[in-house]
């Protein structure tokens, strides 16, 4: 069975602050991918970044990055200089490789408020 | 092209009520699904389509009934609903329903459902 942690409820920040969202998982499955989503206020899901269980590199993407270990099962995604329009609820998001459905499993995501 | 369309954005509705939820893609993608969420939780998977067939049914009541006209439609038809059914439906897609692919689901804005 899958599962997704993410222990953080909610995290407020003052704008300019680096923050870190983590997420921690459970698989047997050797192949699973990892993801990270987005949802403003707005409602719709943003889709951030993929990880595949073969790739530890981690990933740096603007302001965004992410440290992906296997040794932990963890999955943590950093905002560095953080702005109001982060400000969002974040999703971790794990797939078995074997399910080969598009079916995800979310966290139950973190709630970041960035205040100005 | 790189949107999902939904409509409506908002919608309320009678429990005696019948009542179609609309979805929209153009990006050939030949995967679709169907989400709801609950305020403070993330999307539970409903339906996934994979080449205008349902593949995945995730118990859900037949009060939901999905369709899929072609491959760049999907509908939701709502009937007899309860007042627990409101919540955001959130429509998606993807190139394909495997992971074996880069094939992150992109999602619709979402329809806000309010059953009375």
């Amino acid at each position: 069975a899958q599962k997704v942690t993410q222990a953080q409820t909610e995290i407020s920040v003052v704008e300019k602050e680096d923050v870190t969202l983590d997420c921690v998982y459970e698989t047997r499955d050797t192949t699973y991918y990892l993801f990270w989503y987005k949802q403003p206020p707005s409602g719709e899901l943003v889709f951030l970044i993929r990880r595949n269980s073969f790739d530890e590199q981690n990933e740096i993407s603007g302001r965004y990055s992410w440290n992906f270990q296997k040794s932990t099962s963890s999955f943590n995604f950093t905002i560095t200089a953080s702005q109001v329009v982060d400000s969002a609820v974040y999703f971790c998001a794990l797939s078995e490789a074997n399910t080969n459905a598009g079916k995800s499993t979310f966290g139950d995501g973190t709630t970041l408020t960035v205040k100005p | 092209d790189t949107e999902v369309t939904q409509t409506p954005k908002h919608l309320v509705m009678g429990m005696t009520n019948k009542k179609s939820l609309k979805c929209e893609q153009h990006m050939g993608h030949r995967a679709m699904y169907w989400y709801k969420q609950k305020a403070k939780k993330p999307p539970e998977l409903m339906f996934v389509y994979s080449y205008e067939k349902l593949s995945i049914n995730e118990s859900v009541p037949s009060r939901f009934s999905p369709e899929c006209p072609n491959s760049s439609l999907l509908n939701l038809h709502l009937h007899a609903l309860q007042p627990e059914d409101s919540a955001l439906y959130l429509c998606a897609s993807s190139l394909r329903t495997s992971l074996l692919l880069d094939n992150e689901q992109f999602f619709g804005p979402g329809t806000r459902l309010t059953v009375l």
